[in-house]
């Protein structure tokens, strides 16, 4: 069985400021690790994965992600937050190999604001 | 590579009636997945195809849902006698082999409300 928390369903920073977005996993398997994107009335899109090579993934439009096995944890952040990053994230998770068919389990999301 | 396309992108029905959505995944895909999202939540998996294959489905998916994938292309859901709390956007997502290393194509989503 698979789960993500996302710890905080709001986040607000200024224009320019660090991103912080907090994911935590739980898996009885090896995962592999999502950062999807969402804006109002549109599907997902895929940010970043880690999918057991190197534990800091660093994916589109200036986010990285740093896989911690140990803390069972998988932030994503981007140094300095545009206006435009303004929409929901979500982390998901799904088995490596096995029969889960690559099926993911999403967390609950996290709404970044950006102020000016 | 048009992506994955789903129609209708919005639907409003009465309670009770049917609904049929519609989802075309990337061509070469074999793999196709449906979730859904309601508001304020991340997507739950609803069911996977493998090619024309119904290989998982979530206890999610009541006897009112069923779906399917003819010669593993295109595929349809169908809710019967549709209830409000079927009210949720129904996501389509694609992939091929070895998708799971590098993620899957996710398309607009069908907005369905129920009233």
């Amino acid at each position: 069985a698979q789960s993500v928390t996302q710890l905080g369903s709001h986040v607000s920073v200024s224009e320019g400021a660090l991103v912080l977005l907090r994911c935590n996993y739980s898996s009885s398997v090896p995962p592999y690790l999502f950062w999807y994107v969402q804006y109002p009335n549109q599907g997902l899109q895929l940010l970043l994965k880690y999918t057991s090579a190197a534990t800091l993934v660093k994916g589109i439009n200036g986010f990285e992600a740093e896989f911690k096995k140990s803390e069972t944890s998988f932030h994503l952040t981007k140094p300095s937050a545009h206006m435009s990053d303004a929409a929901e994230y979500f982390c998901a998770v799904s088995a490596a190999g096995g029969t889960s068919y690559g099926k993911l389990t999403f967390g609950q999301g996290t709404i970044l604001t950006v102020h000016p | 590579d048009t992506g994955v396309s789903q129609d209708p992108r919005h639907k409003i029905t009465k309670r009770g009636q049917n609904v049929t959505f519609r989802c075309d995944p990337i061509s070469e895909h074999n793999r196709l997945y449906w979730y859904r999202q309601t508001l304020g939540q991340g997507p739950e998996f609803l069911t996977y195809f493998q090619n024309e294959a119904q290989l998982e489905k979530s206890r999610l998916l009541s006897d009112r849902f069923s779906a399917e994938r003819p010669k593993g292309s295109f595929s349809t859901l169908e809710i019967q006698r549709t209830e409000q709390g079927d009210s949720a956007m129904y996501l389509c997502a694609s992939g091929g082999t070895g998708s799971e290393n590098y993620g899957y194509t996710f398309g607009s989503g069908t907005r369905l409300t129920v009233v």
